[in-house]
Order: structure tokens, then sequence, then C-alpha cells
């Protein structure tokens, strides 16, 4: 079994949805969540990071953790056609330079105009 | 600033056949990172280097060497290659701001006879 888990997708929805892209994860040490998105032929780039439990919000993007379920969520309003792309999600146990990111899958999303 | 770039973009080998994948980086970051992305299966670490004249093995060390050559630098080599080893292969760089953001490459496909 996967450290990470995430659903592959593909993942379709109209333009304006409310998504809800979502990872488990089995390893209690981990700490610091990060939601990545790719797009085709690029690299990943950083969405939004939390630490520990909680919520973050950026615009219209809302990171949540829940570490007692373990469990994280990215939330994304009003999706909009350019952010159809693959959302990785990546865990780590601390913050420190060289730290090892475990990655999930990553699910792809597609919106529609 | 050209961020992290990769050489090359594309790469076809014959299984045997040896090859070094290049890396350098323009942001005077501390850290730099091998990964390779199969399909389902996320990212993962190959090698990191944590700081310059440092060198550590990821999840998925066997059947690749790494040289940090400088602080802008990290070559990733493969000695002979396999089918196993096709992939798309991405080099990240970070360095320590109150958190460890990961910044990536464009990535290189390559692909293994």
């Amino acid at each position: 079994q996967k450290e990470v888990e995430q659903d592959p997708g593909p993942l379709s929805v109209p333009e304006g949805a409310i998504v809800s892209l979502n990872c488990t994860y089995s390893n209690s040490a981990f700490q610091y969540f990060m939601w990545y998105r790719q797009y085709s032929r690029k690299g990943p780039e950083l969405l939004m990071y939390t630490y520990s439990s909680g919520n973050k919000e950026d615009g219209r993007f809302t990171a949540q953790v829940d570490k007692s379920s373990k469990y994280i969520s990215l939330f994304i309003r009003d999706s909009q056609p350019s952010d159809s792309a693959t959302y990785l999600c990546a865990m780590s146990p601390s913050n420190n330079a060289g730290n090892m990111l475990t990655f999930g899958g990553g699910t792809r999303l597609m919106v529609k105009p | 600033n050209a961020g992290v770039t990769q050489t090359p973009k594309f790469q076809v080998l014959k299984t045997g056949q040896s090859m070094t994948l290049q890396c350098a980086q323009d942001m005077n970051h501390n850290s730099m990172y091998w990964y390779r992305q199969d399909p389902g299966m996320g990212l993962r670490l190959i090698y990191y280097s944590a700081s310059e004249g440092t060198t550590d093995k990821g999840e998925v060390p066997n059947g690749y060497n790494v040289s940090r050559l400088n602080k802008r630098e990290f070559s990733l080599r493969l000695e002979s290659a396999a089918p196993s080893q096709t992939s798309v292969y991405f080099c990240a760089s970070s360095t320590w701001t109150g958190f460890n953001e990961q910044f990536f490459g464009p990535g290189t496909r390559l692909t293994v006879l």
C-alpha cells in the first residue's frame, strides 16, 4: 500500500463548479502538506502548503488538513478552464533543508467551458 | 532568471547505454533533487543534495548515480540504462526561507528501448 493515496481521475467539471480534490495518507509523522499543480508536459509548481491541521485559503483555493483522519483536501471555487491540470498532493515530516517529499499519484482535473 | 533548467528535453536510449542528465539552477538555492515520474505513481525521489558537497539516496536510487558539481549544477547518470528506467525525470531546487519550497524544472522524457 502506498503511503499517500490519491484518486487519479480524470475529474471533469463544468466551468464555475466547486472542485474537491483529496488525499489520504498512512504515515502519522507527516506534518507539512502541500498541493502542486502540474500542467501537461511541464514541471509541478507549488500551489499551497499547510502545517499540521486546519485550513488555509488563498484566493479561489482552500487547503484543509484533518490529521486525525489522515485526510487532506484542496477546494477550488469558481473553477476555470485554466485550472485544468494534474494536482499532486505531497507531504513531509519536516521542513528542513533537503527534506524528502512523499507525493500522491496525482488527480487529473478537466474544467469544461 | 531561468529558474531550473534541464537538458536534454527528450532522449531515446538502447538498453545498456549510458547517459547523464544535466540540471542547473540560477536561484542560489542550497538543495537540489532528482525525481522520476511514472504514470499513477506521482514523483519519487531518486537522490538529493541538501547542500553543496553532499548527496543522499532517496526512495529509488538503484541504477543511478549523481554528482553535485557546484552549487548551481546537479547531474544524474544512468550507467547502464534499462527499460524500467523509461520515465520523465525532474530536477528541483530549494532553499529555506521559512518554508522549504521546491522549484521544479521542465523535465526530461527518457525512453529506454
